[in-house]
């Protein structure tokens, strides 16, 4: 069964520097994405970034960037330079592409508070 | 701004009634899908249709039912409320089921009194 572990509920980081939020899954599919969502305290789900599993290159979006290691199968999401309006609850996600359902499986969630 | 409307925004009822939640995906999207974040349960995916018929079901209940129309719109109906359906509800849409993320509408907040 699929399944997405993210073991930090809260993480807090100073305003400015990078912070890590860590991602491990559990698939026995060859082929799936790993997605990161956003979501502020106004509830909307906010894409951030995705890393196919064929990927050979970490995917960057700007200030993210997911640090894929296939073989522990992690898929951290490193957010350089924090500001303020990181502040928000972060979601990891995969979605397998071997079969015909195409639904994203989540994480529980890691709540980021930037200092200032 | 995801392309992915979802009305209404804020929903208050009472036990035993029954709601519609609408979803109008992006523009070309033909997959839609219906989840459900509650506290205590997290994002709970319920049900996937694409281009009109149901490709997926996870957690939904039997009280609950969708479908997806030939404009491709969605509707998810809940019935018989109880006060643990009170959840944010949302619909996210992709162009196919095997390939890019998920665009997510603002959610539908149901709460159940």
């Amino acid at each position: 069964a699929q399944k997405i572990t993210q073991t930090q509920p809260g993480m807090f980081v100073q305003e400015k520097e990078a912070v890590t939020l860590d991602c491990t899954y559990d698939t026995s599919d060859q082929s799936y994405g790993l997605f990161w969502y956003k979501q502020p305290s106004s509830g909307e789900m906010i894409f951030l970034i995705y890393q196919g599993s064929y990927d050979e290159q970490n995917a960057t979006e700007g200030r993210y960037s997911l640090n894929f290691q296939k073989a522990r199968k992690s898929a951290n999401l490193v957010i350089s330079a924090s500001q303020l309006g990181d502040s928000a609850m972060y979601f990891c996600a995969m979605r397998d592409y071997g079969g015909s359902q195409g639904n994203l499986i989540f994480g529980k969630g890691t709540k980021l508070s930037v200092k200032p | 701004d995801s392309g992915v409307t979802q009305t209404p925004k804020h929903l208050i009822t009472a036990t035993g009634q029954r709601v519609t939640l609408r979803c109008s995906p992006r523009s070309g999207d033909l997959s839609v899908y219906w989840y459900q974040q509650s506290l205590d349960q997290g994002l709970q995916f319920l049900i996937q249709y694409y281009n009109g018929e149901e490709r997926a079901k996870g957690n939904i209940l039997e009280r609950f039912s969708a479908q997806q129309f030939p404009d491709l719109h969605s509707e998810l109906n809940l019935s018989s409320l109880e006060l643990g359906d009170s959840a944010l509800y949302f619909c996210a849409s992709s162009v196919a089921t095997g390939a890019g993320e998920l665009f997510f509408g603002e959610g539908s907040r149901l709460t159940v009194l």
